[in-house]
């Protein structure tokens, strides 16, 4: 496609379930971040994918929250045993250029995560 | 490592004009902004890099100054088409974090 594309768009889960959401970031596009943004705030790192480098990690909120990147192309974020505070849209972005300083970043329209 | 932006949300009537400001207490590699409107991906609008950058899109633009360790958006004769959240990324060594946003309303 054109542009970045996530699934599912809203994902309505019980609390303690697990939940995978993807990302298929532009093609071509070497670097992959997911951020995250709760009800009225601002977005928040979660994790980033450039190229076949170790993924910076650093932005993961707990050990129920990982992330991989196949082919380096699309990517899953996967939440175990969801809590209600992890109610939040899940937004992905790709970017061409290698590094933070040089690239716009593409983001996709999200994953609306709601735990019930 | 959040940056701080300010105000948190500003409305203006249609041609006015409006300076958001972005702040942070760690050393700066670049600058970037984005726009978010409801229920939308944000969009970029412009990246700045060191050298007291200034740069231009449309009526909007922005200045960014390392040593300051900040960057305003300055929003000129507004339009409606400009009401949105709009987001300062700032870039350090190994990451970019994004400001809390501030919320723009433009009304007729």
């Amino acid at each position: 496609g054109a542009g970045v594309s996530q699934s599912p768009s809203n994902k309505v889960t019980e609390k303690g379930k697990d939940v995978e959401l993807r990302c298929d970031p532009i093609s071509g596009h070497t670097a992959l971040y997911w951020y995250r943004q709760s009800l009225g705030q601002g977005l928040e790192f979660l994790i980033y994918f450039q190229g076949n480098s170790a993924p910076d990690k650093s932005g993961l909120p707990s050990d129920r929250f990982s992330a991989e990147r196949t082919g380096g192309s699309v990517s899953t974020l996967t939440i175990q045993r969801t809590q209600q505070e992890d109610s939040a849209v899940y937004l992905c972005a790709s970017s061409l250029h290698q590094g933070w300083s040089t690239g716009e970043l593409f983001f996709g329209e999200g994953s609306r995560l709601t735990v019930l | 490592q959040q940056p701080v932006q300010s105000p948190q949300a500003v409305i203006l009537r249609e041609g006015e004009d409006a300076v958001i400001n972005c702040s942070s207490s760690k050393a700066l590699y670049s600058v970037h902004w984005y726009r978010q409107k409801h229920g939308e991906a944000p969009v970029f609008l412009m990246i700045l890099l060191k050298g007291g950058e200034q740069k231009g899109h449309d009526k909007i633009s922005a200045s960014f100054n390392e040593k300051k360790q900040q960057s305003s958006l300055y929003l000129t004769a507004s339009q409606l088409s400009y009401s949105g959240t709009y987001f300062c990324g700032l870039t350090g060594a190994n990451n970019l974090f994004f400001g809390t946003g501030t919320r723009l309303t433009v009304i007729p």
